[in-house]
């Protein structure tokens, strides 16, 4: 079964609009954590923002945002404020933390083209 | 230095070479990761090292052979490589194995593998 799952594999965004890409998972393990990286076309991996399972709050880094609802096991994406820059594949991924593994699973991505 | 360097960027090889890749990093990271990733794919885990041993091999086929010499080292030997074995293999690191900290991972900006 899918554990991470993005719906959308390609959004448009007007420039200066905000955009939110969607990520849902599932796991039966108290401790996880929730991360968005950002892929440009050059192929690294860049890392945008985290969410731990036993935050309380939602969490923010500049213009990223996590709309984390942990009842309905979902960590969404928003960006504000899209700029060109924006544009690459964003992945949705979970960390399952048990005794001895610790591994990151990622989901299909989203390709976002922000529009001039 | 919060880098993660993946030597060479490009590689070109034919089924019968013998060829290395190389990842490093000095920020005191004690996990690092091989992963491969095909085009428009999510990427995948290949291997996990942890304090320099060997903690998951993803069943990978045996023409793929992880090394970890030293803490900042992480090399993967490549023999009689397939050309569906052409991908981008990212390399990885975080600071360390268990935990609910923000364990993000740093990520190298890849080498792409071209098997002909």
């Amino acid at each position: 079964a899918q554990k991470i799952t993005q719906t959308q594999p390609g959004m448009f965004v007007q420039e200066k609009e905000a955009v939110t890409l969607d990520c849902t998972y599932d796991t039966s393990d108290p401790s996880y954590g929730l991360f968005w990286y950002k892929q440009p076309s050059s192929g690294e991996m860049i890392f945008l923002i985290y969410q731990g399972s036993y935050d309380q709050q939602n969490a923010t880094e500049g213009r990223y945002s996590l709309n984390f609802q942990k009842a309905r096991k979902s960590a969404n994406l928003v960006i504000s404020a899209s700029q060109l820059g924006d544009s690459a594949m964003y992945f949705c991924a979970m960390r399952e933390g048990s005794s001895g593994t610790y591994k990151y699973i990622f989901g299909t991505g989203t390709r976002l083209k922000v529009l001039a | 230095d919060t880098e993660v360097t993946q030597t060479p960027k490009h590689l070109v090889m034919g089924m019968t070479n013998k060829k290395s890749l190389k990842c490093e990093q000095h920020m005191g990271h004690r996990a690092m990761y091989w992963y491969k990733q095909k085009a428009k794919k999510p990427p995948e885990l290949m291997f996990v090292y942890s304090y320099e041993k060997l903690s998951i091999n993803e069943s990978v086929p045996s023409r793929f052979s992880p090394e970890c010499p030293n803490s900042s080292l992480l090399n993967l030997h490549l023999h009689a490589l397939q050309p569906e074995d052409s991908a981008l293999y990212l390399c990885a690191s975080s600071q360390g194995f268990k935990g609910r900290s923000n364990n993000g991972y740093t990520f190298g900006s890849g080498t792409r593998l071209t098997v002909v």
